[in-house]
């Protein structure tokens, strides 16, 4: 199937600072990239759409200004976490969507923030 | 609005039992219904799905049917192994934007 990649896989930054997080679809084009948020035992939380060329879709409670997302290109979305505070530690997910029939979104490895 | 309801974990099974996860559903017209798995250390991968009423998908020794009349989308496996020890999640599609709603998540630990 297709791959898709996250990076960095952990990260632990000082509470006030920025953290960029690249997810990129290695063997085919994403047209749609999801970002997901998910915590302990809990489901995972869409957080926004992020189609190529175009602003991102935020969901309901998802602070924009505070998460930014940018999907420069067909094979890469980034999310960066501005002003990181401790409860914003989280484990991360995107997924990309190639588009087609096939109704499939294949996910990255996720993730780990850890603000301190 | 639109929800996906699923057994709460953890379920731990003996190697070759029998596995149920149960998963209902509530959505407006005809959602597309999947499975994914998330293994330890792993992404989020497809396991089965199914994308109208009756459909059963399956995969890897597990099925799930499309139950309209019950709205839902049961995870079975007739004979667990260890090596299916990891995290499933049912998840429905309604519309064409390809947001996926998501059930909490099933963990399953399977012992030799």
């Amino acid at each position: 199937g297709a791959v898709v990649s996250q990076h960095p896989s952990r990260v632990i930054c000082k509470s006030g600072t920025s953290v960029k997080i690249e997810c990129r679809s290695l063997d085919f084009q994403a047209t749609t990239m999801f970002w997901y948020r998910q915590f302990p035992k809990q489901s995972l939380m869409l957080m926004a759409t992020s189609n190529e060329g175009s602003k991102a879709t935020y969901e309901q409670g998802v602070e924009k200004d505070k998460f930014l997302i940018n999907h420069a290109s067909l094979t890469l979305s980034t999310l960066t976490v501005t002003s990181a505070h401790p409860e914003d530690s989280s484990f991360y997910i995107c997924s990309a969507y190639s588009g087609g029939a096939k109704y499939e979104q294949y996910f990255g490895p996720g993730t780990r923030l850890t603000v301190t | 609005g639109d929800s996906v309801t699923q057994m709460e974990g953890p379920v731990t099974l003996s190697e070759e039992a029998f596995l149920t996860i149960n998963c209902t559903y509530t959505a407006t017209g005809y959602p597309s219904l999947f499975w994914y798995v998330q293994y330890p250390g792993e992404g989020l991968q497809l396991l089965l799905k199914a994308t109208k009423a009756d459909d059963k998908g399956s995969n890897k020794g597990f099925e799930a049917t499309y139950r309209k009349e019950t709205t839902s989308f049961h995870l079975e496996k007739g004979s667990v192994q260890v090596s299916d020890s990891a995290v499933y999640f049912c998840a429905l599609e309604a519309g064409n934007n390809r947001k996926l709603i998501w059930g909490l998540g099933t963990s399953l630990a399977v012992n030799p």
